[in-house]
């Protein structure tokens, strides 16, 4: 199947810095990525839609000021969470749609756990 | 928007036997289902889809069966082991547009458990 990467695999920061978080499909290009949070034992709530070349689409009660989106190529979005606080610990997944044909597939990186001291 | 919805929230079986998972949707026009297995601490992994235009799909002991009219899908794991355990997650999907493709909306996942 496709590959999804994401980097880094777990990052331990301070509270009030920033902290950016990678998406790349690695053998297919995506004009579209989804940025996911999921707290313990909970399941995974949709953040923001990444778009290539345009805004990224914010959920409603996301703060789009707080949780940057840059989707700087068809293959790599970035998430930076600024001035990180502890409620900003939680484990942080991207995914990729692949298209084949008419069906499309969405791919999960393997997420990113994030604890703000 | 869409809303799926999923049960039970907890699952526990005896090796051999058969789990059932349900969800509900709301949105009519969604038409691509999937389902998901997630280990702790690991990413989703896409066990089984069905798309609207299928009644039922089968892989090994994975089904799943979709019901447009009444707006659910279910999952279901025949011959369970103990490595089935884990957390599984439905998801509802519009149709694809000209700029977007849509987002896949998440039930609130069920934990499975499977006893030797």
């Amino acid at each position: 199947g496709a590959v999804v990467s994401q980097h880094p695999s777990w990052v331990i920061c301070k509270s009030g810095t920033s902290v950016k978080i990678e998406c790349r499909s690695l053998d297919f290009q995506a004009t579209t990525m989804f940025w996911y949070r999921q707290f313990p034992k909970q399941s995974l709530m949709l953040m923001a839609t990444s778009n290539e070349g345009s805004k990224a689409t914010y959920e409603q009660g996301v703060e789009k000021d707080k949780f940057l989106i840059n989707h700087a190529s068809l293959t790599l979005s970035t998430l930076t969470v600024t001035s990180a606080h502890p409620e900003d610990s939680s484990f942080y997944i991207c995914s990729a749609p692949r298209t084949s044909g008419w069906e499309e597939t969405q791919y999960f990186g393997p997420g990113t756990r994030l604890l703000v001291l | 928007g869409e809303n799926v919805e999923q049960h039970p929230s907890t699952l526990s079986v005896q090796e051999g036997d058969s789990a059932v998972i349900k969800c509900t949707y709301s949105d009519s026009a969604s038409n691509y289902f999937p389902w998901y297995k997630q280990e702790l601490g690991k990413r989703p992994q896409l066990i089984i889809d069905i798309r609207s235009n299928v009644g039922e799909k089968k892989d090994q002991r994975i089904a799943v069966t979709l019901n447009k009219t009444a707006k659910h899908f279910s999952l279901h794991i025949t011959e369970t082991q103990p490595e089935d355990s884990a957390v599984y997650f439905c998801a509802a999907r519009g149709g694809l547009r000209s700029y977007n493709t849509d987002k896949l909306i998440f039930g609130t996942g069920t934990r499975l458990q499977v006893f030797p």
